[in-house]
């Protein structure tokens, strides 16, 4: 069955510094996968997605990815962290089919501080 | 721009009422899903729509039912609440394909006393 597994539950920063928040997946084919933001009180916000090609892939508000088939794993990245970016990420797994169900991981609330 | 919304922000019901949560889009997507999201289990679905009057059970299913009488529109309905159902719970859709992401709206926080 797919999984996610995010092993970081709590991440702090400080501000200016990279960010690096682990992924790994367990998936039989070529897997869909996202990673989404969640800022306080607010659902939930797409950051970027990977299907196939390129496997470093860019995303919104500076954000990059990168699909390593041979690690199982699909860790964003930032170079520089803002205060702005304190929120809780969520990897995410498509399950294929025209549906393409999402299965997520259990999330990294990152702290960001000054 | 894609929107979805959510009847509600906040919800307060009492344990044994039946409650229901609203949620539109309006990006004539197909597809459509009802999560519940609780601290340390990430989301979680309780069932989705692949399109009108069509549904299925998603992980946790039990204690919820849905409707999707139109396309725009799916609700999600505790037909008794119980105190183990306050969650948040988020509503999303996506066009039909597999290349396609999900859209989510703002949630609902419920609380059952």
């Amino acid at each position: 069955a797919q999984s996610v597994t995010q092993p970081d539950i709590h991440i702090t920063v400080s501000e200016g510094a990279s960010l690096e928040l682990r992924c790994n997946y367990s998936y039989g084919a070529t897997p869909y996968l996202f990673w989404y933001v969640q800022s306080p009180g607010q659902g939930l916000q797409l950051l970027l997605k990977y299907f196939s090609g390129d496997t470093l892939v860019q995303g919104i508000k500076g954000f990059e990815a990168e699909f390593k088939r041979s690690q199982s794993s699909f860790n964003l990245r930032k170079p520089s962290v803002h205060w702005s970016d304190a929120a809780e990420y969520f990897c995410a797994v498509g399950s294929g089919g025209a549906t393409n169900k999402l299965i997520f991981g259990t999330g990294t609330l990152l702290a960001v501080q000054p | 721009d894609v929107k979805v919304t959510q009847s509600s922000r906040y919800l307060v019901k009492r344990t044994g009422e039946k409650v229901f949560l609203e949620c539109v889009q309006d990006m004539d997507h197909e597809n459509m899903f009802w999560y519940r999201q609780d601290p340390g289990l990430g989301l979680r679905l309780i069932y989705f729509s692949y399109d009108v009057k069509m549904k299925e059970k998603g992980d946790i299913p039990e204690g919820y039912s849905v409707s999707r009488e139109k396309k725009e529109r799916f609700s999600l309905i505790l037909e008794s609440a119980s105190t183990n159902q306050t969650s948040m719970y988020l509503c999303a859709s996506r066009k039909q394909g597999r290349s396609y992401e999900q859209y989510f709206g703002p949630g609902t926080r419920l609380t059952v006393t």
